[in-house]
């Protein structure tokens, strides 16, 4: 199957400052790749939908000023947690749609466990 | 918007036994994709197994399998044979088939499955 990464796998940071997030399709393109976060033993809930070459999209609740998302390419996505405080503290999941055959389908990446201090 | 439920927050099976776990959704829609997902302590997402609600045959693999009742809006996830690799949080998700909501899944809150010896 597809393979998407991620990077780095956990990060520690203090609070105030920003933290890059990157969600990467190794052996295909996507045209479009989802950000999660997940809380302890908690499902995962979509933050936002990223677009390649377009503003992401934004579900609500989310405050788009404090993650930023940057799709610049079909195999690459960030997110950046700006100004990071201890309550963003959590597991950040990306998924990537492969442009086909199965456009029903997402592969995960193996999540960024963030801790802020 | 669809919801996904998941009433059985934890359950346990024992090694070579057979285990149903329950997932029911919610939606106006008449085409969707439904999915068991397998969350295992690493916290990689993996896909178990998808259904089209356009197929009336229930979808299989090897020994996980579906019990779909779409006029119940009902979608069950059997394992069989049960492995001690099987321990894993397990996700019922479901998908539009409209494409205009960008493959979006919706996640239930999940089952936690112990398999024990």
């Amino acid at each position: 199957g597809a393979v998407v990464s991620q990077h780095p796998s956990r990060v520690i940071c203090k609070s105030g400052t920003s933290v890059k997030i990157e969600c990467r399709s190794l052996d295909f393109q996507a045209t479009t790749m989802f950000w999660y976060r997940q809380f302890p033993k908690k499902s995962l809930m979509l933050m936002a939908t990223s677009n390649e070459g377009s503003k992401a999209t934004y579900e609500q609740g989310v405050e788009k000023d404090k993650f930023l998302i940057n799709h610049a390419s079909l195999t690459l996505s960030t997110l950046t947690v700006t100004s990071a405080h201890p309550e963003d503290s959590s597991f950040y999941i990306c998924s990537a749609r492969d442009l086909a055959p199965n456009l029903n389908e997402q592969f995960f990446g193996p999540g960024t466990r963030l801790t802020v201090l | 918007a669809q919801t996904v439920t998941q009433s059985q927050p934890e359950m346990s099976v024992q090694e070579a036994e057979t285990v149903t776990l329950s997932c029911t959704y919610d939606t106006s829609e008449n085409n969707y994709y439904l999915f068991w997902y397998k969350q295992p302590p690493s916290r990689q997402m993996i896909l178990v197994i998808r259904q089209e609600a356009y197929k009336q045959q229930n979808a299989t693999e090897n020994r996980f399998s579906v019990n779909f009742q779409k006029a119940a809006k009902s979608f069950s996830l059997k394992i069989s044979d049960s492995q001690l690799g099987d321990t894993a949080m397990y996700f019922c998700a479901f998908m539009s088939h409209d494409t205009g909501t960008a493959s979006k899944l919706t996640f239930g809150t999940g089952t936690r499955l112990q398999v024990t010896l």
